[in-house]
Order: structure tokens, then sequence, then C-alpha cells
């Protein structure tokens, strides 16, 4: 059973438009991390958000963290390519990391 | 500074074999945990090692088990394959200082394990 659930499960857009990723859960976490995974790789961390009401922003990446703490947001402004991959939100407690499904994100140049 | 490499990359076993992967963290790194993925379950929390000892453990059957040596490198083995073992595994390493997610997770390219 999976605590986070994340939406959509995929998403296929073209360069220089703009998507969001969804990450709900019924319980409260003390962070959320945000991972992206290419082919052939592991996941690597783009962001951790603490605070409830939290925004972080990465270059053309925003993240959120609901005021609730349950929930969070991915907004990639201008997609490009290179933005093509798997993104996973997790939450950490007692020493492990429990993921969403993922949501597989295409961007066509 | 060298990743988390993890040992062999691609592996093709059978039905009642056993199996051991090798992980070897980030030079300095204490804490090393084991992920399972599969596209149908995505990623699943196997086990984590700290010092030598297993902090925490998943859902998964005794088949499953692993060990983390005093140079933090650390082994799993899976006893008794079946078809379903087929996947991905994937370790990553941390540093372990203060709150666990305070530390951010490296993690290697996986093992990628079939199982005919």
């Amino acid at each position: 059973t999976q605590l986070l659930e994340q939406s959509p499960q995929f998403l296929s857009i073209q360069e220089g438009e703009n998507l969001t990723v969804y990450c709900n859960s019924s319980s409260v976490f003390s962070s959320l991390q945000w991972y992206r995974q290419e082919p052939g790789e592991g996941p690597v961390l783009l962001v951790t958000v603490v605070t409830g009401g939290e925004v972080k922003k990465l270059k053309r990446l925003t993240f959120q963290f609901g005021d609730a703490r349950k929930d969070s947001s991915l907004h990639i402004t201008a997609a490009q390519p290179g933005d093509t991959g798997l993104y996973l939100c997790a939450a950490s407690n007692d020493y492990k990391l429990s993921f969403g499904a993922g949501t597989t994100v295409t961007v066509r140049a | 500074k060298a990743g988390v490499t993890q040992t062999p990359r691609y592996l093709i076993k059978t039905r009642g074999q056993q199996v051991t992967l090798s992980c070897s963290p980030i030079s300095g790194h204490r804490s090393v945990s084991w992920y399972q993925q599969t596209p149908g379950q995505g990623l699943q929390f196997l086990f984590e090692y700290f010092s030598e000892t297993q902090r925490n453990k998943g859902n998964f059957p005794g088949r499953f088990s692993g060990r983390q040596f005093s140079n933090s490198r650390s082994e799993m083995n899976v006893s008794t394959l079946e078809l379903g073992d087929s996947a991905l595994y994937l370790c990553a390493s941390s540093l372990a200082q203060g709150a666990f997610y305070y530390n951010e997770q490296f993690f290697g390219p996986g093992t990628r394990l079939t199982v005919l």
C-alpha cells in the first residue's frame, strides 16, 4: 500500500510548456523529498521540504509543501527535453524512505 | 569523489538459486539502504544499516537478507529466487548525521536482476 499518491502517472508535453506533478497523502510528514530518476540510473535528490507552506525554487522547478504537511507539488516552467524522467516523491521516517509510484514525464522537442 | 557503486550491474539467475548483490557507499558514508524497484510496486524499502546494525527492515520475506561490514560496504542476499524477484535493486548511502531526513540519500545505478 502506497502512503503517497502521485498524479498524474504519465505526462507528455511539448518543449516550452509548463507542468505540475502532485503528491498527496492522508498522513502528516515531517519532511518530503522529490527525486528524479533517468533510465539506467538511480534516483537523484532534487529537494527536501520540511516546513508547512514552504516553497522552494530550483531554477525552473518550484516545489511546494502543503500547509498541513500532507501534500506537495512540483511545477516545471518552460519544460525542456532534459527534464524528461521519472519524478518521485518520498517521505522519510524510521530510517527509511517511502516512495510514491512516480510520474513519468516526457518532454518532446 | 566516487559515487555509490553496485556490483554486478546485471544478473540473470534461475528459480531456486540464490544471489548476492554488493554495494560500496560513498567514502565516509555510514548508512546504507536497499530498495527494490519494479514496474508494478515501484520503489520498496528493503532494509537500512548503520555501523553494521540493521535499524529498519521492510515487509519482505525472510529470503531477503543483508549485512554491513566494518568499512560500511553492504551486501544483500536473496535465497530461493522466485520469478517475482526480478527487479532493479538499488542501494543508497548517506552520512547519517543528525535526523535521518536531513541526510541526502545518494543512490547507486542499481543491479538489474532477472529470474528465469
